[in-house]
């Protein structure tokens, strides 16, 4: 099976601009989880998708929302993008059912903000 | 959420064993993960435990599991240089499919 990708890989942006991240999930996976990664805080989650429903929310500002597709993949937002934006970020997919705790990531989209 | 506690850095030799320790912050979490990460690259699940074992085994892995003090560890046997990377710990919360990571341990290991 083909692991979990995401695109673009690299992006630079400018301030107050706005970006779209995309992922697509294991074939078969139905969870979609988002998470930021940066030198000073660490991995923190942001939000998780099932089924085309936002499930679970982490706390971050509004200008950070999400997607899910019929088809599973899911695109996250950025608007008005900061300079603390510039991040990775990375997606993670999980089964729907059986072994449904497996969280399996992606290589990441490196979001530099200038 | 609260914080998960890892130490930051831990130098063996290769050959030698690793231990990596972590305490994580709720009791009620239903699993806990270890993932690695190589310089530039996403996040590679290792294993994990589910919160009502105390220990797993898996190949060159050891993951111990301490409810009480909250605490777990990973133990690498014979680390190679290829395990040098960033080790973290991660607990699940909110129904399970969010993690709540900790800052990552960096494991060197030296010839």
């Amino acid at each position: 099976k083909a692991g979990v990708t995401q695109t673009p890989r690299y992006l630079i942006k400018t301030r107050g601009q706005q970006v779209t991240l995309s992922c697509s999930p294991i074939s078969g996976h139905r969870s979609v989880s988002w998470y930021q990664q940066t030198p000073g805080q660490g991995l923190q989650f942001l939000f998780e998708y099932f089924s085309e429903t936002q499930r679970n929310k982490g706390n971050f500002p509004g200008r950070f929302s999400g997607r899910q597709f019929s088809n599973s993949r899911s695109e996250m937002n950025v608007s008005t993008l900061e300079l603390g934006d510039s991040a990775l970020y990375l997606c993670a997919s999980s089964a729907s059912s059986g072994r449904a705790w497996e969280q399996y990531f992606g290589p990441g989209t490196r979001l530099t903000v200038t | 959420g609260e914080d998960v506690e890892q130490s930051l850095f831990l130098s063996v030799r290769e050959g030698d064993s690793s231990v990596i320790n972590c305490t994580y912050t709720d009791s009620s979490s239903t699993y806990l993960y270890w993932y690695k990460q190589e310089p530039g690259a996403g996040l590679q699940l290792l294993t994990y435990i589910f919160s009502n074992m105390d220990m797993k085994q898996d190949q060159r892995l050891t993951v111990l599991l301490n409810k009480k003090d909250k605490h777990l560890s990973l133990r690498i046997a014979d680390t190679q240089t290829g395990d040098s990377a960033i080790y973290f710990c991660a607990e699940s919360w909110n129904s399970g499919y969010a993690l709540n990571f900790g800052k990552g341990t960096s494991l060197l290991v030296t010839p």
